[in-house]
């Protein structure tokens, strides 16, 4: 039962080097979503997706592109990195619900990525 | 903006003793959950409890129940008989606007002495 897998676990970039992260989820989930945590900020939402073939921005998508066109991958692009970008990235999933809201977030483990 | 408050960057707590993480939030919803999330060292997100607005009663998951205060906004978490595995950063966060847009706040480290 793997649940919500993420790789890698760890990066370094040099300043301009482009990247994908990987998230891939088996548990039908319509919802996937990836998030950044910094320091005194909590975890932001960076894009996210309820559907293969659907995907819209969150608070912080500046610098990173989506794609999703299965149900069980999403993946992240950094496509010329900064060192803003040094932070923790998560994705997560869930299902829809009947209210849409109530179903927790189930994340990955998250990747450290350091930009230099 | 942050639409959710976690007014303490850290708390203590003697083994075995209760503390109460603070959590206050800004809606216009009636009706919306909201969630603790428990991070340890590991880095690993772990969901803590859930708790539906629309219920009045408090959410309660063995050690960890929540003080929920709907017309004041405020989401506390009580951990009892607080134990060393308890020692993380715990998030409080609730659903913006669909599930997957969850706003955290900042966060509480929890530190528990032995």
């Amino acid at each position: 039962n793997a649940g919500v897998t993420q790789t890698p676990k760890f990066q370094v970039l040099k300043t301009g080097q482009s990247m994908t992260l990987q998230c891939a989820q088996d548990m039908n989930h319509e919802y996937m979503s990836w998030y950044r945590q910094d320091p005194g900020m909590g975890l932001r939402l960076i894009h996210y997706s309820v559907g293969a073939g659907i995907t819209d921005q969150g608070e912080v998508p500046n610098g990173y592109n989506v794609s999703r066109s299965t149900t069980e991958d999403f993946p992240l692009r950094l496509l010329s990195a900064a060192p803003s970008q040094t932070s923790v990235y998560f994705c997560a999933s869930s299902y829809s619900g009947l209210k849409g809201q109530e179903s927790p977030l189930h994340f990955g483990n998250g990747t450290r990525l350091t930009v230099t | 903006a942050q639409t959710v408050t976690q007014s303490q960057p850290e708390m203590s707590v003697q083994e075995a003793e209760t503390v109460t993480l603070s959590c206050t939030y800004d809606t216009s919803e009636s009706d919306y959950y909201l969630f603790w999330y428990k991070q340890p060292p590991s880095r690993q997100m772990i969901l803590v409890i859930r708790q539906e607005a629309y219920k009045q009663q408090n959410a309660t998951e063995n050690r960890f129940s929540v003080n929920f205060q709907k017309a004041a906004k405020s989401f506390s978490l009580k951990i009892s008989d607080s134990q060393l595995g308890d020692a993380a950063m715990y998030f409080c966060a609730y659903p913006a606007g669909s599930a997957n847009d969850m706003r955290f706040g900042a966060g509480t480290r929890l530190t528990v002495k032995p």
